[in-house]
């Protein structure tokens, strides 16, 4: 199975908002609500920020929020901030007891 | 609180094989099953499989069937990561990873091993 596709890198200033994609297909994203997404910064572990496409865990920003249309997951940060530059990982169940991550998205706070 | 201690670097020669655990503390081990991610140099997350910690029942995802294997102690509340006929690009970061078993996320997080496949 391949990866699920999300954009290389996005980029934005302090304070504005930024939108990451993560694209499957009906048999994953788009057949359940079980996406979830995860912040790494670098050198670190994952850390989760979004699960079961909409809820945040307890501590994380509301700044975070994940929606989902169809088979296209997304993640929005409003308010940008430089703790936000990080790497971002979109994750989905597929069926049969199986996940799969997407491929990452290297955010940049200009 | 949840801890999810991992074991400690290694490099290993090619052919060898390498045991990773993941201790757990702080909840009820068997109630959660636990995961394992890889991350090879400068590239993306891998899920690799899970274990059900109460019946050691395992899932490999593609590409991680046959030289790995996921096993549970759970007198010690610890998982491992068995690799065996080790490569170069077997060369990572390994994590583990807690699933609460009730949605398809990994909520909390061992700091992840290094393990180097080097002649």
């Amino acid at each position: 199975q391949s990866a699920l596709t999300q954009p290389a890198s996005v980029s934005g200033s302090p304070g504005q908002s930024i939108t990451i994609s993560c694209t499957g297909t009906s048999s994953d994203v788009g057949g359940y609500n079980y996406v979830s997404w995860y912040q790494q910064h670098p050198g670190r572990a994952p850390k989760l920020m979004i699960y079961d496409v909409i809820n945040r865990p307890s501590g994380v920003s509301n700044r975070f929020s994940g929606s989902k249309s169809g088979n296209r997951a997304s993640l929005t940060i409003s308010g940008l901030q430089a703790e936000d530059e990080a790497d971002y990982y979109c994750s989905s169940y597929t069926g049969n007891s199986i996940v799969l991550f997407g491929g990452g998205t290297r955010l940049t706070v200009l | 609180q949840v801890q999810l201690v991992q074991s400690g670097s290694e490099l290993k020669k090619p052919g060898a094989s390498v045991k990773v655990s993941c201790r757990a503390s702080g909840y009820t081990f068997t109630r959660d099953a636990m995961n394992w991610v890889r991350q090879a140099p400068g590239q993306g997350l891998e899920w690799m499989g899970w274990i059900n910690t109460n019946t050691g029942n395992p899932t490999y995802a593609q590409g991680f069937t046959g030289r790995f294997v996921f096993s549970v102690d759970t007198s010690v509340s610890t998982a491992y990561l068995q690799i065996s006929s080790l490569k170069a690009e077997d060369t990572a970061v390994y994590y583990c990873a807690r699933d609460l078993g009730i949605g398809w996320y990994l909520d909390f997080w061992g700091r992840g091993t290094l393990v180097t496949v080097s002649s």
